[in-house]
C-alpha cells in the first residue's frame, strides 16, 4: 500500500515567485493535514481537511498561503508570493476517519522549500 | 493543549534499553499521549499511543503513571537504526472524546544517538 506522497521533494524559488506543493494521501483517508518546520523551529500545524472541507486552518500563517483539496483526494498548498521566511520543510499527513478504527496520522517525507 | 518537556538529547549503545521520559503536568482528562519518531529527511512516524497504565506494541512500550503527569517511552535493545528524534505529544487522541482529530503539537523532541 502506498504511503503519503509529496511532490516535489525539494523546491528552490526566488522571493516573490509562486510555488505549489502537492500531497497525495493514503487512499481512503478522509483526514489530510499540512504541517511545516521552518529553520530551527518546531513542527507546526497549518491546517486540516476532512474530505474536501477545511476543518481547521488556524495554523495558516497568512493569506499568502492557500490550501485546496478538490474532490477530497489530493491536496495542494500554494504559496504566493513566496517570502524568505517561508523556507522550511512542509509535511503532509493523512488519517482515517476515527470510526474506522486505526486513526494514527501517517506523514509524507516532506517537501523542502528554499526561498532565495 | 498540554505542553510537554523531554530531554533534548540522549546517547545509548547498541543492545541497551532506552527510556525517554516526558513531563506533561497540565494534561487534561481528554488527552492521550502519543510518541512519534523522525529520521532525517523523513516525516514523523507514529510509534505508540496510550491513555493510562502500560501499552506495548512490537516497537516499544509506553508507561504512564496513575497521575498521568509524565510518561516513559521504552525502546528495548536499541540498534543503530533507532538513532532518530523522538517526539512526545499530548492532545485529544484519535477516536477519543473529540472523535479523532490529529492536530498534533510538536515540541523540540529528544535526539537519540545509538552508538556501536
Amino acid at each position: 500500500e502506498a504511503g503519503v506522497t509529496q511532490f516535489p521533494s525539494h523546491s528552490v524559488i526566488e522571493k516573490g515567485q509562486t510555488v505549489t506543493l502537492r500531497c497525495d494521501p493514503i487512499s481512503g483517508h478522509d483526514n489530510l493535514y499540512w504541517y511545516r518546520r521552518v529553520m530551527g523551529k518546531e513542527i507546526k500545524f497549518l491546517l486540516h481537511f476532512v474530505k474536501e472541507s477545511k476543518q481547521d486552518e488556524s495554523g495558516m500563517p497568512n493569506n499568502r498561503f492557500l490550501a485546496e483539496r478538490t474532490g477530497g483526494t489530493y491536496s495542494t498548498l500554494k504559496v504566493q508570493p513566496a517570502e524568505l521566511e517561508d523556507s522550511g520543510v512542509y509535511f503532509c499527513a493523512s488519517s482515517q476517519d476515527w470510526r474506522q478504527g486505526n486513526t494514527e496520522a501517517f506523514f509524507g517525507q516532506g517537501t523542502r522549500l528554499t526561498v532565495v | 493543549l498540554a505542553k510537554t518537556t523531554q530531554p533534548i538529547s540522549m546517547d545509548s549503545y547498541e543492545g541497551q534499553e532506552v527510556n525517554i521520559t516526558c513531563s506533561h503536568n497540565n494534561i487534561a482528562t481528554n488527552d492521550y499521549i502519543t510518541w512519534y519518531q523522525q529520521f532525517p529527511s523523513q516525516g514523523p512516524r507514529f510509534i505508540i499511543q496510550g491513555y493510562k497504565t502500560k501499552v506495548t506494541n512490537e516497537v516499544a512500550s509506553l508507561f504512564i503513571p496513575a497521575d498521568r503527569k509524565s510518561s516513559t517511552l521504552s525502546l528495548p535493545r536499541v540498534s543503530l537504526s533507532d538513532t532518530a528524534v523522538y517526539y512526545c505529544l499530548v492532545g485529544e487522541g484519535p477516536g477519543g472524546f473529540s472523535g479523532g482529530y490529529n492536530k498534533l503539537i510538536f515540541g523540540a523532541g529528544t535526539r537519540l544517538a545509538v552508538h556501536p
